[in-house]
């Protein structure tokens, strides 16, 4: 089975705080996704990544970055924590393939910014 | 037109019903489909993808028209575990963003 991890499943931070959100695959998937959910908009794809050191921007990458250093690890970043940025952040990994392998998720992690 | 459409439900439907969901996409050149389940404050999770000539499994029947642009799922003889939001993906390629594309999904809630 895959297990994508996440590093915490509650967390809570201040505004303006830098919050690093980690995610693990143990399946050595090369494609790898941060996704928030809010009620009513669904999900909403942040960045993803193909490769080690690949990124490329979803929907809303704005005050998000990424960082792919190794192919299991793919860590979201908020620069400047804001209360807008309160939410369920969901990682997601898949195989290669043209992204037409389904995706794998882990447990989420519940972001508030106070 | 959203990319992908849903009907957000809820659907709330007895034990042992058989309940349907369809499911709307905008790019014909779609290729993939999928649906997941996703359980209050958890993750999504694969249910079954969904082929060309339809499939099955178990209680689960899914279908895909092309024609017609949509995706349903079928359930047969539901039971109370069955509740969840059942979400409809379906991957585009090219540009920026080959991934999935994700409904917002049909809340489903079945009663004794």
């Amino acid at each position: 089975d895959v297990k994508v991890t996440q590093s915490s499943r509650y967390l809570v931070k201040r505004t303006g705080e830098k919050v690093f959100l980690e995610c693990v695959q143990d399946m050595d998937h090369e494609n790898m996704f941060w996704y928030r959910q809010d009620p009513g908009l669904g999900l909403r794809l942040i960045y993803f990544s193909y490769d080690v050191k690949m990124k490329e921007k979803g929907d809303i990458p704005e005050g998000y970055s990424v960082s792919r250093e190794k192919k299991e690890r793919f860590s979201l970043i908020l620069e400047s924590a804001s209360t807008n940025q309160t939410s369920m952040y969901l990682c997601a990994s898949s195989l290669a393939g043209h992204f037409n392998q389904p995706q794998h998720f882990g447990d989420g992690t519940r972001l508030s910014i106070l | 037109r959203k990319e992908v459409e849903q009907d957000p439900g809820p659907f709330n439907v007895p034990e042992g019903a058989t309940v349907a969901f369809n499911c709307t996409y905008s790019n014909s050149a779609s290729q993939s489909f999928f649906w997941y389940r996703q359980d209050c404050r958890k993750e999504p999770k694969l249910l079954m993808s969904v082929y060309s000539s339809g499939n099955e499994d178990g209680r689960f029947t899914a279908q895909l028209n092309r024609a017609s642009q949509y995706i349903s799922l079928l359930i047969r003889d539901s039971k109370l575990s069955d509740s969840a939001t059942y979400l409809c993906v379906v991957t585009n390629y090219g540009g920026s963003q080959g991934n999935l594309i994700f409904g917002k999904g049909t809340k489903l809630s079945v009663k004794p």
